[in-house]
């Protein structure tokens, strides 16, 4: 079992809609990372928290640490957030989630 | 662009070759990272350097070999590879080595294939 589980791993989704990525996680962390990856490869770091919520435009990320639970919801979703989210919490060492594949359709 | 390059961005390679993959990153960091990404699995931590000198090796295997000559710069050394072993092979530097509140800042990657 994995130490980090995402929810879904595939989503579809229409321009427009809001949309929830879920992670939660079975170890203890300091930190956790939410990472967008677009197809070709390339990795980019979206958000770090330790608690509470964060905001970047369209982009929302909130973490419960008694849960061991976090979301990544984006607002307004549009064809270019069409990616690779994935969770990754960092304790003694990174552990990474299988990532959640979004595709929003015009 | 994440300051992080990597090269080549695709590489295809026979079980008894021997190739290089090179990653450098400009960002005046101080830890590397050598990640390997195969379908429907998490990445995985493959090297990791610190001021050139390597922290911690999650038991790869020895057909792997990584190098750090400098700490802007990063190889991966292959040889007699398997066909398990295609897969996307990702950079990473970071201001420090530990991970609690460094971000990580990912190159492009390398997509392998070993035929």
């Amino acid at each position: 079992k994995n130490e980090v589980e995402q929810s879904p791993q595939n989503l579809t989704a229409q321009e427009g809609e809001f949309i929830t990525i879920n992670c939660s996680y079975s170890v203890g962390i300091s930190a956790l990372h939410w990472l967008q990856q677009h197809p070709g490869g390339g990795i980019v770091s979206l958000f770090m928290l330790s608690s509470g919520k964060k905001k970047h435009g369209r982009l929302i990320a909130t973490i419960n640490i008694q849960e061991k639970h976090s979301s990544l919801h984006i607002t307004a979703s549009h064809p270019r957030d069409s990616a690779v989210y994935i969770c990754a919490v960092a304790g003694n060492q990174f552990y990474f989630g299988t990532g959640t594949s979004l595709t929003v359709i015009p | 662009e994440t300051g992080v390059t990597q090269t080549p961005r695709h590489l295809v390679m026979g079980m008894t070759n021997k190739k290089s993959l090179k990653c450098e990153q400009h960002l005046g960091h101080n830890a590397m990272y050598w990640y390997k990404q195969s379908a429907k699995k998490p990445l995985e931590l493959m090297f990791v350097y610190s001021l050139e000198e390597r922290v911690e090796n999650n038991s790869v295997p020895s057909r792997f070999s990584p190098e750090c000559p400098n700490s802007s710069h990063l190889f991966l050394h292959l040889h007699t590879l398997q066909p398990e072993d295609s897969a996307l092979y990702l950079c990473a530097s970071s201001q420090d080595p530990g991970t609690a509140k460094n971000i990580q800042y990912f190159g492009a990657g390398t997509r392998l294939s070993v035929l």
